[in-house]
């Protein structure tokens, strides 16, 4: 099983930007995945989930109405779509994948978003 | 939303002693409970799920227990790779919400 995350970069706050989290390994429409942020040593943050068909998502308050999860099963790919970006969305962004109602089981290795003037 | 809280912050330990980590819910999750470790520089994995079931290739010096609101991992005899921060998560409910983790160093 391997997921890798990508997208990651230096933008300004109010922009917007889009990390893309790629599946291989395992059976991509059967697997929920998540993403989860984490500010450069501080702790772990969930920020949103969406299932293996796409059908259903979840997202944290701090990011609902600006972050947008969505998936190319085709592609064997999970998008993050961020805007309206502010200075507290800076951090490490990792996707993983399991249940839906269960743990994080794979993770990738994170890709570093900066929201800086 | 459930909070979690993990103590102590900090465990300073020696290589061979063993390790009790603790995790408390704001209200019951159940068995929803898994542990991850994560060491500097690296992604978190998973050790512990469903409060008590290794996940594949975790050693068996590891071992979780409770459920509702009260839970521990227990590593037996502290191995030098297992210096790292430990974080519990429960995903019994939405938002899914971490602990703030336990740092195990070395003493």
């Amino acid at each position: 099983v391997q997921l890798l995350e990508s997208g990651g970069s230096l933008v300004q706050p109010g922009g917007s930007l889009r990390l893309s989290c790629a599946g291989s390994g395992f059976t991509f429409t059967n697997q929920a995945v998540t993403w989860v942020r984490q500010v450069p040593g501080k702790g772990l943050e969930w920020v949103s989930s969406i299932t293996g068909d796409g059908a259903t998502t979840n997202y944290a308050d701090s990011v609902k109405g600006r972050f947008t999860i969505s998936r190319d099963t085709s592609e064997n790919k999970v998008f993050l779509q961020m805007s309206s970006l502010r200075a507290d969305d800076t951090g490490v962004y990792y996707c993983a994948n399991g249940l839906w109602r269960g743990s994080l089981d794979y993770w990738g290795q994170g890709t570093l978003v900066t929201v800086s003037s | 939303e459930i909070g979690m809280t993990q103590s102590p912050a900090t465990l300073s330990l020696s290589p061979g002693e063993r390790a009790i980590l603790s995790c408390r819910a704001s209200q019951s999750v159940s068995y929803s409970l898994a542990w991850y470790k994560q060491k500097p520089g690296q992604a978190p994995s998973l050790l512990i799920y469903a409060a008590s079931t290794r996940a594949t290739g975790v050693p068996a010096r590891f071992s979780g227990s409770g459920s509702g609101t009260e839970f521990t991992l227990t590593i037996s005899s502290l191995q030098s790779e297992d210096f790292a921060v430990y974080y519990c998560q429960q995903y019994h409910d939405w938002p899914r919400t971490f602990g703030q983790g336990t740092k195990v160093d070395i003493k």
